[in-house]
């Protein structure tokens, strides 16, 4: 069982509309998780981080993290071509450890707005 | 500031030549990372460096070297690369006392 798992996609979405992007993970002690969206030739970029159980919004994009069933999902409202992108999900099981994080990194949903 | 800096963009490499790729950060972080990124298969961790003058081994370490030279820089050596070795290098690193990773540009590497 992989330790952090995403739909590969891809997942096509009409712009305007919402983009749903789910994770699970595999660790329950779990405490730190990110959505990073990388666009095709380039670098991950950080969207989100959310540490608690519940909504965490900022802008178009709102985190969920329900650690009881070990998912945590990403909601992008009014989805613009520019969303278009693969979106990777990051699970860190040592916060507070600081000097020994790692992050376990999903092989990424690819995000499709469609005009 | 230019945040997280990675040279080269580009290689391609024939069987058994070394390189060394190399990163630096300009944010005052402690912690840095190398990872590859292969289709399919995700970011894996190959080395991390907790702080000047520690490193340890990640995920995937085997044919790998590193250096962290001071606190700004942290070095990939490839010995005697391999096809398998193909992939994108992306070098990241974290603020002290948080776990966020920032990336850098990445290093596209081919190895014939």
């Amino acid at each position: 069982q992989k330790e952090v798992e995403q739909n590969s996609g891809p997942l096509s979405v009409p712009e305007g509309a919402i983009a749903s992007l789910n994770c699970t993970y595999s660790d329950r002690g779990s405490q730190s998780f990110f959505w990073y969206r990388q666009y095709s030739g380039k670098s991950p970029e950080l969207i989100m981080s959310i540490y608690s159980n519940g909504d965490k919004e900022d802008g178009r994009f709102t985190a969920q993290l329900n650690k009881a069933s070990q998912y945590v999902s990403l909601l992008i409202r009014d989805s613009q071509p520019s969303d278009s992108a693969t979106y990777l999900c990051a699970v860190n099981n040592l916060r507070g450890d600081f000097g020994n994080e790692k992050l376990t990194f999903g092989t990424g949903t690819r995000l499709t707005i469609i005009p | 500031n230019a945040g997280v800096t990675q040279t080269p963009k580009f290689q391609v490499l024939k069987t058994g030549q070394s390189m060394t790729l190399q990163c630096a950060q300009d944010m005052n972080h402690n912690s840095m990372y190398w990872y590859r990124q292969d289709p399919g298969m995700g970011l894996r961790l190959i080395y991390y460096s907790a702080s000047e003058g520690t490193t340890d081994k990640g995920e995937v370490p085997n044919g790998y070297n590193v250096s962290r030279l001071n606190k700004r820089e942290f070095s990939l050596r490839l010995e005697s690369a391999a096809p398998s070795q193909t992939s994108v290098y992306f070098c990241a690193s974290t603020p002290q006392r948080t776990d966020t990773q920032y990336f850098g540009p990445g290093t596209r590497l081919t190895v014939l």
